[in-house]
């Protein structure tokens, strides 16, 4: 199975900072690869997939980079209720596995 | 609107099986396949698996493989997934979603509770 970690696990940040957080797989998995938010209590958000589409109604401060084996999750200028929990997702073998999480707090 | 609504939450005895309801709306349920992922206390994301809704076809990811029954009606719009052998691991939010495409969940079920306890 592919295998993806994320890093780092947790960070701390403060509004209007800029957040950066990795996901790696252990194989390649070209664009195969979507991020999530998952704030306290609620359902999980698609953000972005194939590595950089931002999906429908998703701020622009979000962006998304990355092929291959590396990825990452850009928030340019975090807002207050950006403060939560971050899922990548690969989706190129099956089983489809997400990422530990990494949780963004104050 | 595009909705996903889910059954209540469960409460089962180890060994026993669960059945969650995913009632879909807004959209043509054949054309999206829907996936079930699962949330333990205080952890991440689990896929379970998914469904296609056009032809019934099924994937369960390897951990669940026996256990695990996917299934539809079309009818009612409406996915299912049963879960049998239960144990207290099982003890989880079990969430429907729907792929968008490529396996992006656009889409999600509130989430079913589903304790396991003696």
């Amino acid at each position: 199975d592919v295998q993806v970690t994320q890093s780092p696990s947790s960070l701390s940040a403060s509004v209007g900072d800029r957040v950066t957080i990795t996901c790696r797989a252990s194989q390649t998995i070209s664009r195969y690869l979507n991020w999530y938010q998952q704030q306290p209590g609620k359902v999980p958000r698609l953000l972005i997939y194939a590595a950089s589409t931002l999906h429908s109604g998703v701020p622009s401060r979000f962006s998304g980079s990355g092929s291959g084996t590396e990825f990452t999750l850009t928030i340019s200028v975090l807002q207050p209720e950006d403060f939560a929990t971050y899922y990548c997702q690969q989706t190129y073998s099956s089983p489809g596995t997400f990422g530990q999480g990494t949780k963004v707090e104050i | 609107q595009v909705q996903m609504v889910q059954s209540g939450a469960e409460v089962k005895r180890p060994g026993a099986s669960v059945k969650v309801s995913c009632k879909t709306s807004g959209y043509n349920f054949p054309t999206y396949d829907i996936n079930w992922v699962r949330q333990a206390p205080g952890q991440g994301l689990e896929w379970v698996g998914w469904l296609n809704p056009r032809n019934g076809n099924t994937g369960y990811t390897q951990k669940f493989q026996g256990r695990v029954t996917m299934t539809r009606d079309t009818s009612t719009t409406t996915a299912y997934m049963e879960l049998a052998s239960l144990t207290s691991d099982d003890t989880a939010i079990y969430y429907c979603a729907r792929d968008a495409t490529d396996n992006a969940f656009d889409i999600w079920g509130q989430g079913t509770m589903v304790t396991v306890s003696s």
